[in-house]
């Protein structure tokens, strides 16, 4: 069973506009992380938010975590077709031991 | 070592036949991870080894499957008897925990072995 649920399954945007994705997942967890996948590639790790923390940045990229709602979002600010991709959140769990993700966000960047 | 290798990247087999995908993690990773991915969707877990230990495998992990970490470096999946329904990407990962913790922290991914079963 996949714990962190993405919202929305796919989103098409210009280039230069921001994109936001957000994540519901249903347990305790001590960390949160996003990762993007381009087509028939592996995952690649963007960031990880402990659970002790709100908000953190990397770049153009922007993530918050509200634990109390059991919810977070992705923000990538200025868009670029590069960014055309999947993005996946996975939740640790409470025993932090192994990550459970969700079914993604499609995101296509139209130049 | 630049990142976790997997090999083969591809693989067609008939139904029946047994196959085995191997992955070399980064080489001071203690953790190493097996996802099962199908098209469209998320990773799913399968199993993970901390050093040799085979320590989790979800109930997605038939009979029909086993994985190996021999001497805590590289691992194997191997897939008996394949059906359709095994046709996904099989992504292997690795990572170190957070020291002192136990907790883990972000995985490296291979580019996955492409399963298809005819």
């Amino acid at each position: 069973s996949q714990q962190g649920e993405e919202d929305p399954q796919a989103l098409s945007i210009q280039e230069g506009e921001n994109a936001t994705m957000n994540c519901s997942y249903k347990t305790s967890i001590n960390n949160l992380q996003w990762y993007r996948q381009n087509s028939g590639r592996g995952l690649v790790h963007l960031i990880l938010i402990r659970s002790n923390e709100r908000e953190k940045h990397s770049g153009r990229l922007r993530v918050t975590l509200d634990t109390s709602k059991k919810s977070s979002s992705l923000l990538i600010t200025a868009s670029r077709a590069a960014d055309t991709a999947s993005y996946f959140c996975a939740t640790d769990g409470a025993a932090g031991n192994k990550l459970t993700f969700g079914g993604g966000t499609r995101v296509l960047v139209k130049p | 070592d630049t990142g976790v290798s997997q090999d083969p990247r591809h693989k067609i087999t008939k139904r029946g036949q047994n196959v085995t995908f191997r992955c070399d993690p980064i080489s001071e990773h203690n953790r190493l991870y097996w996802y099962r991915q199908t098209l469209g969707q998320g990773p799913e877990f399968l199993t993970y080894f901390q050093n040799e230990a085979q320590l989790e495998k979800s109930r997605l992990l038939s009979d029909r499957f086993s994985a190996e970490r021999p001497k805590g470096s590289f691992s194997t999946l191997e897939i008996q008897r394949t059906e359709q329904g095994d046709s996904a990407m099989y992504l292997c990962a690795s990572s170190l925990p957070f020291p002192g913790t136990g907790v883990g922290g972000e995985l490296f991914f291979g580019e996955g072995s492409r399963l298809t079963v005819l």
